[in-house]
Protein backbone atom coordinates (compact mmCIF):
# COMPACT_ATOMS: atom_id res chain seq x y z
CA UNK A 1 0.00 0.00 0.00
CA UNK A 2 1.25 3.22 -0.49
CA UNK A 3 2.16 5.56 2.05
CA UNK A 4 -0.45 7.60 2.87
CA UNK A 5 -1.56 7.86 7.08
CA UNK A 6 -4.74 9.88 8.34
CA UNK A 7 -5.35 10.90 11.67
CA UNK A 8 -7.67 10.94 13.19
CA UNK A 9 -9.24 7.79 11.75
CA UNK A 10 -12.47 8.19 13.90
CA UNK A 11 -13.45 11.19 16.10
CA UNK A 12 -16.94 11.72 17.30
CA UNK A 13 -17.45 15.76 17.96
CA UNK A 14 -20.56 18.29 18.42
CA UNK A 15 -22.44 20.52 16.43
CA UNK A 16 -20.28 23.48 16.04
CA UNK A 17 -17.14 22.77 17.10
CA UNK A 18 -13.68 22.98 14.47
CA UNK A 19 -12.64 19.88 13.34
CA UNK A 20 -9.29 18.98 11.74
CA UNK A 21 -8.21 15.91 9.71
CA UNK A 22 -4.61 15.25 8.12
CA UNK A 23 -3.56 13.20 5.65
CA UNK A 24 0.30 12.62 5.81
CA UNK A 25 1.97 11.10 2.80
CA UNK A 26 5.20 9.49 2.33
CA UNK A 27 5.26 9.24 -1.69
CA UNK A 28 6.25 12.42 -2.27
CA UNK A 29 3.42 12.94 -4.67
CA UNK A 30 1.91 16.24 -6.13
CA UNK A 31 -1.21 15.59 -5.95
CA UNK A 32 -3.70 15.05 -3.33
CA UNK A 33 -7.51 15.36 -2.45
CA UNK A 34 -9.81 15.28 0.20
CA UNK A 35 -12.80 12.88 -1.01
CA UNK A 36 -16.32 12.18 1.37
CA UNK A 37 -17.87 8.94 1.10
CA UNK A 38 -22.01 8.62 1.97
CA UNK A 39 -24.54 5.91 0.92
CA UNK A 40 -25.48 6.82 -2.28
CA UNK A 41 -23.60 9.28 -3.31
CA UNK A 42 -20.10 8.00 -3.76
CA UNK A 43 -17.05 9.26 -3.45
CA UNK A 44 -17.38 13.23 -3.89
CA UNK A 45 -14.56 15.75 -4.37
CA UNK A 46 -14.30 17.61 -1.91
CA UNK A 47 -10.92 19.91 -2.44
CA UNK A 48 -7.98 18.82 -4.15
CA UNK A 49 -4.22 19.67 -4.13
CA UNK A 50 -1.93 20.06 -7.24
CA UNK A 51 1.22 20.99 -5.05
CA UNK A 52 2.55 23.11 -1.98
CA UNK A 53 0.27 26.22 -1.43
CA UNK A 54 -2.17 24.97 -4.54
CA UNK A 55 -5.70 23.97 -3.92
CA UNK A 56 -9.19 24.46 -5.69
CA UNK A 57 -12.87 23.23 -4.86
CA UNK A 58 -14.36 20.18 -6.02
CA UNK A 59 -17.88 19.09 -6.17
CA UNK A 60 -18.96 19.82 -2.15
CA UNK A 61 -16.35 22.23 -0.72
CA UNK A 62 -18.40 24.30 1.01
CA UNK A 63 -17.89 24.64 5.05
CA UNK A 64 -14.93 23.21 4.19
CA UNK A 65 -11.27 24.68 3.70
CA UNK A 66 -7.85 22.85 3.00
CA UNK A 67 -4.05 24.09 3.76
CA UNK A 68 -1.23 22.23 2.24
CA UNK A 69 2.50 23.85 3.27
CA UNK A 70 4.41 21.13 2.90
CA UNK A 71 4.13 18.77 0.39
CA UNK A 72 3.51 15.48 2.48
CA UNK A 73 0.80 17.24 4.43
CA UNK A 74 -3.28 17.73 3.44
CA UNK A 75 -4.94 19.17 5.73
CA UNK A 76 -9.20 19.46 5.91
CA UNK A 77 -10.63 21.96 8.14
CA UNK A 78 -14.28 21.65 9.08
CA UNK A 79 -14.43 25.36 10.98
CA UNK A 80 -17.90 24.89 12.54
CA UNK A 81 -19.17 20.91 12.45
CA UNK A 82 -22.59 20.41 11.30
CA UNK A 83 -24.29 16.88 11.00
CA UNK A 84 -24.35 16.78 7.48
CA UNK A 85 -21.08 16.56 7.41
CA UNK A 86 -21.41 12.99 9.55
CA UNK A 87 -19.41 10.69 6.70
CA UNK A 88 -16.57 9.05 6.23
CA UNK A 89 -13.69 10.69 4.73
CA UNK A 90 -10.81 9.77 2.45
CA UNK A 91 -7.67 11.28 1.20
CA UNK A 92 -5.85 10.27 -1.69
CA UNK A 93 -3.07 10.61 -3.78
CA UNK A 94 -1.98 11.04 -7.42
CA UNK A 95 1.84 10.30 -8.69
CA UNK A 96 1.13 12.64 -12.11
CA UNK A 97 -2.22 14.56 -13.24
CA UNK A 98 -4.69 11.84 -13.81
CA UNK A 99 -5.99 13.24 -16.87
CA UNK A 100 -2.59 13.71 -18.53
CA UNK A 101 0.13 12.02 -16.83
CA UNK A 102 1.44 8.27 -17.67
CA UNK A 103 -0.84 6.88 -14.74
CA UNK A 104 -3.68 8.45 -13.32
CA UNK A 105 -4.03 6.02 -10.42
CA UNK A 106 -5.04 7.31 -6.91
CA UNK A 107 -3.97 5.74 -3.96
CA UNK A 108 -6.45 6.52 -0.87
CA UNK A 109 -5.76 6.06 2.79
CA UNK A 110 -7.98 3.99 4.91
CA UNK A 111 -10.45 6.73 5.42
CA UNK A 112 -11.63 8.64 8.89
CA UNK A 113 -14.57 8.20 10.02
CA UNK A 114 -16.00 11.73 11.77
CA UNK A 115 -19.53 11.89 13.79
CA UNK A 116 -21.32 15.26 14.48
CA UNK A 117 -23.59 15.13 17.10
CA UNK B 1 -21.40 20.20 -15.19
CA UNK B 2 -18.98 17.88 -13.91
CA UNK B 3 -21.48 14.26 -13.77
CA UNK B 4 -21.05 10.68 -13.90
CA UNK B 5 -24.35 8.26 -13.58
CA UNK B 6 -23.83 4.77 -12.60
CA UNK B 7 -26.11 2.15 -13.26
CA UNK B 8 -26.99 -0.40 -11.45
CA UNK B 9 -26.88 0.78 -7.88
CA UNK B 10 -27.12 -3.02 -6.82
CA UNK B 11 -26.42 -5.94 -8.80
CA UNK B 12 -26.85 -9.92 -8.10
CA UNK B 13 -25.34 -12.68 -10.59
CA UNK B 14 -24.82 -16.49 -9.86
CA UNK B 15 -21.40 -17.59 -9.27
CA UNK B 16 -19.82 -17.65 -13.21
CA UNK B 17 -21.96 -15.57 -15.01
CA UNK B 18 -20.98 -12.00 -15.86
CA UNK B 19 -21.76 -8.66 -14.80
CA UNK B 20 -21.67 -5.21 -16.55
CA UNK B 21 -21.89 -1.72 -14.72
CA UNK B 22 -22.41 1.39 -16.81
CA UNK B 23 -21.66 4.50 -16.96
CA UNK B 24 -22.05 8.01 -18.31
CA UNK B 25 -20.06 11.51 -18.50
CA UNK B 26 -21.22 15.05 -19.46
CA UNK B 27 -17.55 16.39 -20.31
CA UNK B 28 -16.71 15.51 -23.81
CA UNK B 29 -13.04 16.64 -22.77
CA UNK B 30 -12.68 14.17 -20.12
CA UNK B 31 -10.08 11.72 -21.62
CA UNK B 32 -8.98 9.19 -18.34
CA UNK B 33 -11.82 6.74 -16.92
CA UNK B 34 -10.67 4.89 -14.51
CA UNK B 35 -12.58 1.87 -12.03
CA UNK B 36 -12.39 1.25 -8.63
CA UNK B 37 -13.22 -1.54 -6.31
CA UNK B 38 -13.77 -0.98 -2.49
CA UNK B 39 -14.34 -4.26 -0.43
CA UNK B 40 -16.58 -4.33 2.80
CA UNK B 41 -14.76 -1.81 5.09
CA UNK B 42 -12.02 -1.00 3.04
CA UNK B 43 -10.15 1.99 0.81
CA UNK B 44 -10.70 1.99 -2.95
CA UNK B 45 -8.16 0.68 -5.08
CA UNK B 46 -8.21 0.99 -8.83
CA UNK B 47 -8.54 -2.50 -10.95
CA UNK B 48 -8.59 -0.81 -13.84
CA UNK B 49 -8.63 2.26 -16.30
CA UNK B 50 -9.07 3.18 -20.32
CA UNK B 51 -7.84 6.28 -21.78
CA UNK B 52 -10.02 8.54 -24.20
CA UNK B 53 -7.60 7.04 -27.48
CA UNK B 54 -8.40 3.44 -26.45
CA UNK B 55 -11.65 2.02 -26.92
CA UNK B 56 -11.48 -1.74 -24.91
CA UNK B 57 -8.98 -2.82 -22.33
CA UNK B 58 -8.95 -6.32 -20.62
CA UNK B 59 -7.03 -7.96 -17.83
CA UNK B 60 -7.82 -11.39 -17.31
CA UNK B 61 -11.44 -11.57 -16.06
CA UNK B 62 -12.87 -7.79 -16.28
CA UNK B 63 -12.65 -5.45 -19.19
CA UNK B 64 -13.88 -1.77 -19.46
CA UNK B 65 -15.38 -0.53 -22.63
CA UNK B 66 -15.36 3.01 -23.97
CA UNK B 67 -17.79 4.93 -26.48
CA UNK B 68 -16.54 8.47 -26.74
CA UNK B 69 -18.91 9.84 -29.21
CA UNK B 70 -21.79 8.80 -26.60
CA UNK B 71 -19.94 9.25 -23.89
CA UNK B 72 -20.25 5.50 -21.95
CA UNK B 73 -17.66 3.63 -20.30
CA UNK B 74 -19.10 -0.21 -18.97
CA UNK B 75 -17.13 -2.84 -16.94
CA UNK B 76 -17.83 -6.42 -17.75
CA UNK B 77 -16.46 -9.03 -14.97
CA UNK B 78 -16.45 -12.62 -16.19
CA UNK B 79 -16.84 -15.77 -14.98
CA UNK B 80 -17.53 -13.94 -11.29
CA UNK B 81 -16.43 -15.41 -8.08
CA UNK B 82 -17.81 -14.68 -4.56
CA UNK B 83 -14.86 -12.62 -3.98
CA UNK B 84 -15.55 -10.33 -6.35
CA UNK B 85 -18.21 -8.85 -4.28
CA UNK B 86 -17.71 -5.42 -3.68
CA UNK B 87 -18.79 -1.93 -4.28
CA UNK B 88 -17.38 -0.79 -7.40
CA UNK B 89 -17.32 2.73 -8.72
CA UNK B 90 -16.63 4.43 -12.06
CA UNK B 91 -15.08 7.68 -12.59
CA UNK B 92 -13.98 10.43 -15.14
CA UNK B 93 -11.72 13.19 -14.89
CA UNK B 94 -12.77 16.74 -15.52
CA UNK B 95 -11.17 20.33 -15.70
CA UNK B 96 -7.64 19.72 -16.96
CA UNK B 97 -7.47 16.03 -15.73
CA UNK B 98 -6.81 17.59 -12.09
CA UNK B 99 -10.40 15.93 -10.82
CA UNK B 100 -11.51 12.69 -10.71
CA UNK B 101 -15.06 12.28 -10.38
CA UNK B 102 -17.00 9.34 -9.62
CA UNK B 103 -20.16 7.83 -10.15
CA UNK B 104 -22.27 6.69 -7.18
CA UNK B 105 -21.31 3.16 -7.14
CA UNK B 106 -22.47 -0.58 -7.65
CA UNK B 107 -23.13 -3.10 -4.70
CA UNK B 108 -22.18 -6.01 -6.66
CA UNK B 109 -23.63 -9.55 -4.49
CA UNK B 110 -21.87 -12.76 -6.39
CA UNK B 111 -23.85 -16.00 -5.15
CA UNK B 112 -22.07 -19.31 -4.37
Amino acid sequence: DAGITQSPRHKVTETGTPVTLRCHQTENHRYMYWYRQDPGHGLRLIHYSYGVKDTDKGEVSDGYSVSRSKTEDFLLTLESATSSQTSVYFCAISETNPGQGRTGELFFGEGSRLTVL
Amino acid sequence: GENVEQHPSTLSVQEGDSAVIKCTYSDSASNYFPWYKQELGKRPQLIIDIRSNVGEKKDQRIAVTLNKTAKHFSLHITETQPEDSAVYFCAATYTGGFKTIFGAGTRLFVKA
